[in-house]
């Protein structure tokens, strides 16, 4: 079945320091990534819509220029986290959509774990 | 929101029985996925049911669909230990490329 990486895994970083995290689909083509944010003891919740060589689509309430999204391949989208804050703290995972003859569904990454000191 | 929702929030039963989950959601939906994850771990696929399907079995795991009520149900038969974590339904809307995650329902299952 198709695989999804995410790179790293966990990662601790000072407050105001940047994170780059890594969305990579293995074996397949993904026009579309989605990154999502997920808070302890609560459900996934999308943060914004990833299309090859064109601009992030964010939902209502993320910003933008905190979370800047780059699919530069159709097999690597990564999402940094500029200027984190302790609050930015999450789990953060990604997916990538697989579209094919019959077939259009999301495959998810196993998540990294951001701690912002 | 899109988002579907699980019940009930918490289940919490004995080795060796069953469990059921229900999922409920808004909008018309391409298919309806079944997620678990362990305790600060990442999402496992379970279980992936199409619009024109009603029942999906997988080993221990059953998945029933009613477009007609928007809903899913997972049933996990003969429940383990081990089958103790989070379980999140994820629809995507026919007309969109998103998925929505539901609340989840937390399990836990006592040895």
């Amino acid at each position: 079945g198709a695989v999804v990486s995410q790179h790293p895994s966990r990662v601790i970083c000072k407050s105001g320091t940047s994170v780059k995290i890594e969305c990579r689909s293995l074996d397949f083509q993904a026009t579309t990534m989605f990154w999502y944010r997920q808070f302890p003891k609560q459900s996934l919740m999308l943060m914004a819509t990833s299309n090859e060589g064109s601009k992030a689509t964010y939902e209502q309430g993320v910003e933008k220029d905190k979370f800047l999204i780059n699919h530069a391949s159709l097999t690597l989208s990564t999402l940094t986290v500029t200027s984190a804050h302790p609050e930015d703290s999450s789990f953060y995972i990604c997916s990538a959509r697989v579209r094919g003859a019959g077939t259009d569904t999301q495959y998810f990454g196993p998540g990294t774990r951001l701690t912002v000191l | 929101s899109q988002q579907g929702e699980e019940d009930p929030q918490a289940l919490s039963i004995q080795e060796g029985e069953n469990a059921t989950m229900n999922c409920s959601y808004k909008t018309s939906i391409n298919n309806l996925q079944w997620y678990r994850q362990n305790s600060g771990r990442g999402l496992v696929h379970l279980i992936l049911i199409r619009s024109n399907e009603r029942e999906k079995h997988s080993g221990r795991l059953r998945v029933t669909l009613d477009t007609s009520k928007k809903s899913s149900s997972l049933l996990i038969t003969a429940s383990r230990a081990a089958d103790t974590a989070s379980y999140f339904c994820a629809t995507d809307a026919w007309f969109g490329n998103q998925f929505y995650f539901g609340t989840g329902t937390s399990l836990t299952v006592i040895p």
